[in-house]
């Protein structure tokens, strides 16, 4: 039972491109959050909803946006995809936003921009 | 502002050796601080986590943690190592609503 999932994989796609990427997580979690990894390995989060609500808005290109559509579902889109998007994106969700809440993350989406 | 330090970014390790992985922070309020593990290819694991209370955490695998103030550190320890234990691991400090995360730390296992 895949806690939280995410698809595609695997995104390569060209500059200028727009997509988007799905998370879905059947926790029963409130609460639900986008990281980007890069290169380095490097883990920045990005946005984060509560009840559907956007709660945290870090500084990111407007390129992104994320849309969730309900509480167990948050997706993101990017327009006008960039080289320095290439990164491993992740969900992740938790119950609730206290402070001892774990976040369970999905496996990840390699987008590739070439 | 808070942040977190991990000191060392690769970590070799001959299997059933000790290991320890090293994490300072910063932060002028309550410290609620995560250990998180990344096998290759995967998504992040909880180790453990420190909220309050007994310094000396314990989490899974047989990984245990230290919190300790004086010295706004919360390094990780395992007394002997597996090759299974090669990964990618991830101190972070929890903080209006966030985990920022440390730099990460590579521990690769030798036979």
């Amino acid at each position: 039972d895949t806690a939280v999932s995410q698809t595609p994989k695997y995104l390569v796609t060209q500059m200028g491109n727009d997509k988007s990427i799905k998370c879905e997580q059947n926790l029963g979690h409130d609460t639900m959050y986008w990281y980007k990894q890069d290169s380095k390995k490097f883990l920045k989060i990005m946005f984060s909803y509560n009840n559907k609500e956007l709660i945290i808005n870090e500084t990111v290109p407007n390129r992104f946006s994320p849309k969730s559509p309900d509480k167990a579902h948050l997706n993101l889109h990017i327009n006008s995809l960039e080289l320095g998007d290439s990164a491993v994106y992740f969900c992740a969700s938790s119950q609730g936003v206290g402070t001892g809440n774990e976040q369970f993350f999905g496996p990840g989406t390699r987008l590739t921009v070439l | 502002a808070q942040s977190v330090t991990q000191l060392d970014s690769q970590v070799p390790v001959f299997e059933e050796a000790p290991v320890e992985l090293r994490c300072n922070y910063s932060s002028s309020v309550s410290v609620y601080l995560f250990w998180y593990v990344q096998y290759p290819n995967q998504g992040l694991q909880l180790l453990l986590k420190y909220l309050s209370g007994s310094t000396l955490v314990k989490g899974i695998n047989g990984f245990e943690a230290e919190f300790n103030k004086s010295q706004t550190s919360f390094h990780l320890r395992k007394p002997s190592v597996h090759i299974s234990d090669t990964a990618e691991y991830f101190c972070a400090l929890f903080n209006d609503y966030k985990l920022s995360f440390g730099a990460g730390t590579t521990v690769t296992v030798r036979a």
